[in-house]
């Protein structure tokens, strides 16, 4: 396992289309990530889920973001109806199950989303 | 709520020390982490404090202090791949270990 993946690390879509990502934790890792990133910006949090249990989800996911984890393994971010103001790097991160202070939170190297 | 400031451009020379300043408010505190990342890259881990003091880890060292709200990232030895941004997160306290809230990182250049 060499790590988070995310697919497709690049989509370009025109305004009012929906798009979907995919996400792969490291395995074993219950918990997952979704943040969103633009440019000259941190990352924004966006979801949280642990196992497949959504358990938070940033005001900034509108009603138009969408994400799910099925089988508490791959996960999923859709977006509907798309916006220029969607234009941004989606970032997903997982962390391991361990107890304590650390919990690292290990990035995918995200999908770029342009919308036209 | 939530605010952390990072100064947003340094730059430095190549084998030289840098050290870059975070400071935050939070509503609730559970650590602080700093990240690096190269443009177009994901962030990957370099440090994580929960406790006054220093933590030192090879040529990087990041210092808390929870009472004035203010960490640093020090980084000794400057090479240029470690031109990049660098990110101060606070974990707050709420919700448990659900998120950490990123400033708008550091752009550090070194130059030869």
């Amino acid at each position: 396992d060499t790590g988070v993946s995310q697919d497709p690390r690049h989509k370009i879509t025109k305004r009012g289309q929906n798009v979907t990502f995919r996400c792969d934790p490291i395995s074993e890792h219950n918990r997952l990530y979704w943040y969103r990133q633009t440019l000259g910006q941190g990352p924004e949090f966006l979801t949280y889920f642990q196992n497949e249990a959504q358990l938070e989800k940033s005001r900034l996911l509108s009603d138009r973001f969408s994400a799910e984890r099925p089988k508490g393994s791959f996960s999923t971010l859709e977006i509907q109806r798309t916006e220029q103001g969607d234009s941004a790097m989606y970032l997903c991160a997982s962390s391991p199950r361990k107890t304590g202070d650390h919990n690292e939170q290990f990035f995918g190297p995200g999908t770029r989303l342009t919308v036209l | 709520g939530q605010n952390i400031d990072q100064p947003t451009e340094m730059t430095a020379t190549e084998g030289a020390i840098v050290q870059i300043n975070c400071t935050y408010q939070t509503s609730g505190f559970n650590g602080l982490f700093w990240y690096q990342q190269h443009a177009g890259e994901a962030p990957t881990f370099l440090s994580y404090n929960v406790l006054d003091g220093l933590e030192e880890k090879g040529r990087f060292s990041s210092f808390l202090s929870r009472s004035k709200g203010y960490s640093y990232l020090l980084l000794k030895e400057l090479q240029m791949k470690d031109s990049a941004s660098y990110l101060c997160a606070v974990r707050p306290i709420s919700g448990g270990y659900n998120k950490l809230i990123f400033g708008a990182g550091t752009r550090l250049a070194v130059h030869p």
